[in-house]
């Protein structure tokens, strides 16, 4: 079975400071991971992911995250945030190889950018 | 290209009623997946579908729900009769699965919300 688990339903951050977003993960089998963002009232986007290749990995708009396999976790961090930046953020889990799998989501973490 | 199509973006609809829920994944895709988001729930799986074929339903509430491909580029999700409870945003997504180059990777549709009176 894999899971993931995104500490902190909510954060808060003012323009310009570091964000911080936090997901630990379980699976069985080595995972890929990813991060997608929803802005409101609209789909999921993809933000960035692992695949077994680096483990700093970069994304859209300044995002990055990586992989620490002795942690099982994969932290989204930014900079510096800009008020664009607030949505919400899923991480999420699927495990690797096969024709038939499904990706595991987070309960997702509410990205606040204060001015 | 364009994305995965969602209709109808908005349902507003009575206890009791049917429910008929559209997607049109990306052409070239063969898998696609059907999520529900709530509040209290955050994103549930319902059903995926690998070639038209459906793969795994164990995410279907229960027998009001049902869900069909009946091609590579659409499907329908359907909830007869519906229930206040049902009230949700419900997510289509697709995706290129083949052997080495899947990772799991899934295009997301802009959603259908759905309010059961």
């Amino acid at each position: 079975a894999q899971s993931v688990t995104q500490l902190g339903s909510h954060v808060s951050v003012s323009e310009g400071a570091l964000v911080l977003l936090r997901c630990n993960y379980s699976s069985s089998v080595p995972p890929y991971l990813f991060w997608y963002v929803q802005y409101p009232n609209q789909g999921l986007q993809l933000l960035l992911k692992y695949t077994s290749a680096a483990t700093l990995v970069k994304g859209i708009n300044g995002f990055e995250a990586e992989f620490k396999k002795s942690e099982t976790s994969f932290h989204l961090t930014k900079p510096s945030a800009h008020m664009s930046d607030a949505a919400e953020y899923f991480c999420a889990v699927s495990t690797s190889g096969g024709s038939n799998y499904k990706l595991t989501f987070g309960k997702g973490t509410l990205l606040t950018v204060n001015p | 290209d364009a994305g995965v199509i969602q209709s109808p973006r908005h349902e507003v609809t009575e206890m009791g009623q049917e429910v008929t829920l559209r997607c049109k994944p990306i052409s070239g895709h063969n898998s696609l997946f059907w999520y529900r988001q709530t509040m209290m729930r955050g994103l549930e799986l319902l059903i995926y579908f690998n070639n038209n074929v459906p793969i795994d339903d164990s995410g279907m509430p229960e027998d009001r729900f049902s869900a069909k491909m009946p091609n590579a580029s659409f499907s329908t999700l359907k909830i007869q009769p519906s229930e206040p409870r049902d009230s949700a945003v419900y997510f289509c997504a697709s995706s290129f699965s083949s052997g080495r180059a899947n990772t799991g990777e899934l295009f997301f549709g802009e959603g259908s919300r759905l309010t059961v009176l």
